[in-house]
């Protein structure tokens, strides 16, 4: 079983919020990432990072900024969220190496109203 | 800029029956890998099989199998036997060997016919 963990499982917030994403994993990896999940199933790369204090933005433009502070921890902020937010955000890591597997968390699904 | 491009948003697959997933990418890259994930109802994304574009040989993984073909651009993925625990969204992906993103098709989600 893959240990990457996201919460909340399940948010609903208001127009204007502040929110953050949690995602954590406990395999040391130094590649994390958060996709966007539309309703059609798409996955849209948002953010990514491939170590401690190193982050990119992903191909789809986006409002979020993310951190890597510590190697287990990428969390994923949104400074007021709107309605367009609404989605589900996946979190991933990847360990050292050029084969390596991307290992999922289940999910954040996001709605704000 | 890669992409990957998977053209049956939805099949359907007698249980025991063989279905083949199709997956072309576009990239100018000779040296990148190829997966494919399974993600059930509600539940994690899981890496299915994968395949290192510098191996002419097919990957395998018990029912499982790759149809890479480099010069086509084209990762096809055959389940075999189909049991009911197949039915999930999969998707294809492509990650350069100098790069760390990892871009994902649309996904073709499967249905297990009992």
């Amino acid at each position: 079983e893959a240990d990457i963990y996201q919460t909340p499982r399940y948010l609903v917030i208001g127009t204007g919020k502040k929110i953050t994403l949690e995602c954590s994993q406990t395999m040391g990896h130094d590649k994390m990432y958060w996709y966007q999940q539309d309703p059609g199933m798409e996955l849209h790369l948002i953010h990514y990072s491939y170590g401690v204090n190193s982050t990119e933005k992903g191909d789809l433009s986006s409002e979020s900024t993310v951190s890597r502070i510590r190697t287990e921890h990428f969390p994923l902020t949104l400074e007021s969220a709107r309605p367009s937010h609404t989605s589900q955000y996946l979190c991933a890591s990847r360990g050292w190496g050029a084969f390596t597997e991307a290992f999922f968390g289940q999910g954040t699904r996001l709605t704000v109203v | 800029a890669q992409t990957v491009t998977q053209s049956q948003p939805e099949m359907s697959v007698q249980e025991a029956e063989t279905v083949t997933l199709s997956c072309t990418y576009d990239t100018s890259e000779s040296d990148y890998y190829l997966f494919w994930y399974k993600q059930p109802p509600s539940r994690q994304m899981i890496l299915v099989i994968r395949q290192e574009a510098y191996k002419q040989q097919n990957a395998t993984e018990n029912r499982f199998s790759v149809n890479f073909q480099k010069a086509a651009k084209s990762f096809s993925l055959k389940i075999s036997d189909s049991q009911l625990g197949d039915a999930a969204m999969y998707f294809c992906a492509y990650r350069s060997a100098g790069d760390d993103k990892i871009i994902f098709g649309k996904g073709t989600r499967l249905h297990i016919l009992p």
